[in-house]
């Protein structure tokens, strides 16, 4: 069974560009969740979307948001990208949606660089 | 307030040597997991052990052991006969019930194991 996706692995931007990266998740997995991790801020939560809709946000900026597809895959774009955007983007399967204890299954992530 | 803290962001052991990663947490939730991470500098988080709030025992996996101290809000992480493999940051994280598949996580340990 192929692990979760991320495309692209890296990559580099200019102020003020905008920037889409993708997820593809475990076959079967429905929910998908996206992280970012800074040195600064460590790893915080942005959104989940399970079954096309967005079940839990994080404290992000409308800058960023997302989306998911019927066949789970998922999108997160930053609009008006900022030096502090700079960041890996982690990307998380999973296929409970109930109860607490279910593994999480990370992606490789994005590297994104903002210049 | 901080839900997840970890004290230590650097700790060194020898090989074969056993080592415990603390972590201490915050919630008013009575139903909650408890997690640990694994991330190599590759940056892919690797699952690694999970503890819910309800269990009365400590959660084992291989060499990887959880000490549950439900009163003292404490789960640390126990790697038992470290190997240089180990090396890699590690991150204690939380879910909440009410949290969806939400996870928080603590700013990490990173753990370097010599030969």
């Amino acid at each position: 069974k192929a692990g979760v996706t991320q495309t692209p692995r890296y990559l580099i931007k200019t102020r003020g560009q905008q920037v889409t990266l993708s997820c593809s998740p475990i076959s079967g997995h429905r929910s998908v969740s996206w992280y970012q991790q800074t040195p600064g801020q460590g790893l915080q939560f942005l959104f989940e979307y399970f079954s096309e809709t967005q079940r839990n946000k994080g404290n992000f900026p409308g800058r960023f948001s997302g989306r998911q597809f019927s066949n789970s895959r998922s999108e997160m774009n930053v609009s008006t990208l900022e030096l502090g955007d700079s960041a890996l983007y982690l990307c998380a399967s999973s296929s409970t949606t109930g109860g607490l204890l279910y593994e999480q299954y990370f992606g490789p992530g994005t590297r994104l660089t903002v210049t | 307030a901080q839900k997840i803290t970890q004290t230590q962001p650097g700790m060194f052991v020898q090989e074969k040597e056993a080592v415990t990663l603390d972590c201490t947490y915050d919630t008013s939730d009575p139903s909650y997991g408890l997690f640990w991470y694994k991330q190599p500098s590759s940056g892919e988080m690797i699952f690694l052990i999970y503890q819910g709030s309800y269990d009365q025992q400590n959660a084992t996996e291989g060499r990887y052991s959880l000490n549950f101290q439900k009163a003292r809000k404490s789960a640390n992480l126990v790697i038992s006969a470290s190997q240089l493999g180990d090396s890699a940051m590690y991150f204690c994280a939380m879910r909440e019930n009410s949290g969806y598949s939400t996870l928080t996580f603590g700013k990490g340990t990173m753990l370097l194991v010599s030969p």
